[in-house]
């Protein structure tokens, strides 16, 4: 399997527009995590699935922020419109949940430089 | 709020010494706590899994302890290389919400030659 394989890995923009971040999940994975890694808040939970459903997105920082998981195996999450303080890594995970496991596995990261 | 520290500031050991690293939590009630490990510019990487109801799991060189009564993990690397520096990030799951898993800020671990 490929792991969960993240683009663009690079995104650099201007304040004001769209920015769109795609996951493919690892095949038979039935959960999705999105991160937001910066240096100043470390790796904070923006929102996740089960099951194709969100169940928790309390961590998305505004209206602004919106993730979507269209099929069991994809997902994205869109900032529109952008703001130089939502640069930062953007990491998703998969994992298969149980009650008591979740290893997840993480992409390589989108790192995003809105200026 | 709940909230999960790690030591703040950058450890710094000699090669062939046991680094310990500290991850304490409060405020909630994990069903299980996760180590993993980050490298510059790459994802996390999963390393170990404890369960509440255990006190102790060993994997090659690591260990890792955890105690629900004083809401710490303790994370150790004996015989530590040079290879083992990297940032080591504490996680914790499984409470009301069951999948939802959050992390601490992390500890950046350099072992020196």
């Amino acid at each position: 399997d490929a792991g969960v394989i993240q683009s663009p890995r690079h995104e650099v923009t201007e304040m004001g527009q769209e920015v769109t971040l795609r996951c493919k999940l690892i095949s038979g994975h039935n959960s999705l995590f999105w991160y937001r890694q910066t240096m100043m808040r470390g790796l904070e939970l923006l929102i996740y699935f089960n099951n194709n459903v969100p169940i928790d997105d309390s961590g998305m920082p505004e209206d602004r922020f919106s993730a979507k998981m269209p099929n069991a195996s994809f997902s994205t999450l869109k900032i529109q419109p952008s703001e130089p303080r939502d640069s930062a890594v953007y990491f998703c995970a998969s994992s298969l949940a149980t009650r008591n496991t979740g290893e997840l596995f993480f992409g390589e990261g989108s790192r995003l430089t809105v200026l | 709020s709940q909230k999960i520290e790690q030591n703040s500031e950058a450890l710094n050991i000699q090669e062939g010494k046991t680094a310990t690293l500290t991850c304490n939590y409060t405020n909630y009630s994990p069903a299980y706590l996760q180590w993993y490990r980050q490298d510059p510019g790459r994802g996390p990487v999963f390393l170990l899994l404890i369960r509440e109801n255990e006190k102790e799991k060993r994997k090659e060189r690591l260990k890792v302890t955890f105690d629900t009564t004083l809401k710490q993990s303790l994370f150790h690397i004996t015989a530590s290389q040079p290879a083992d520096s990297a940032t080591y990030l504490c996680a914790l799951g499984g409470d009301s919400s069951a999948s939802k898993i959050i992390f601490g800020s992390g500890t950046r671990l350099s072992i020196r030659p």
